[in-house]
């Protein structure tokens, strides 16, 4: 059964980078069955759906991080990972990797990995 | 973006009782839709997909049905492992994006 395991420091200063890494066991990331998703949910709030990458390397990211958000995918280590840069209290999150289960040109996220907790703070 | 959003957004109701939660969508599409099930601390676990279709391991007392811009999520009799918020998720067009959550809660 396929498990995702997020890692990264739990505390980043303002304007740095935000690093984070999904492990993947069970189940190879270069399998063009899934897609491989990051969601995020600040404090208290709801769900925003960050991005994806795809085996192939093809990357959607979300309009309203765009310009500071990269991912990539490891297939030596089997994981996938989120890069965000300058940062700011706003990125505050409890950060989750998901796989997508490709439905035709969509997916959903079928397996969620625990989360991670970032705060953003000198 | 398609913008969803959630009806109630907190629901009390007791252990036996049919609840209903609804999903609005800002656009109309097919049946892109999934139903997520979150605890305090834990990860969204998936519900429904395809706006109807069950996960496996999910029990029956729960069910999705919709389709355009109207979708909701039933639970047949309520369960004391039911008491969680619940989020609906659009995979119809990138960004995709989620509801603001329904939390349901002990009456």
């Amino acid at each position: 059964q396929v498990q995702l395991q997020e890692s990264g420091p739990g505390l980043v200063k303002p304007s740095q980078i935000l690093s984070l890494t999904c492990a993947v066991s069970g189940g190879a990331v270069n399998n063009d069955d899934f897609y491989w998703s990051w969601i995020r949910q600040p404090p208290g709030k709801g769900l925003e759906w960050i991005g994806y990458i795809y085996y192939s390397g093809s990357t959607y990211y979300n309009p309203s991080l765009k310009s500071r958000l990269s991912l990539s995918l490891d297939t030596s280590k089997n994981q996938f990972s989120l890069r965000l840069t300058s940062v700011n209290a706003a990125d505050s999150a409890v950060y989750y990797c998901a796989r997508g289960l490709a439905a035709v040109k969509n997916f959903y996220m079928d397996v969620w990995g625990k989360g991670t907790t970032v705060t953003v703070s000198s | 973006d398609i913008q969803m959003t959630q009806s109630p957004s907190t629901l009390s109701a007791s252990v036996g009782d049919r609840v209903t939660i609804t999903c609005r969508a800002s656009q109309s599409f097919s049946h892109w839709l999934a139903w997520y099930q979150q605890k305090p601390g834990k990860a969204p676990r998936l519900l429904i997909y395809e706006a109807s279709s069950l996960e496996s391991g999910v029990p029956s007392r729960f069910s999705g049905s919709g389709s355009g811009t109207e979708f909701t999520l039933t639970i047949s009799s309520l369960q004391p492992d039911d008491f969680a918020t619940y989020y609906c998720q659009q995979y119809s067009g990138f960004p995709y994006t989620f509801g603001q959550g329904t939390k349901v809660e002990i009456k």
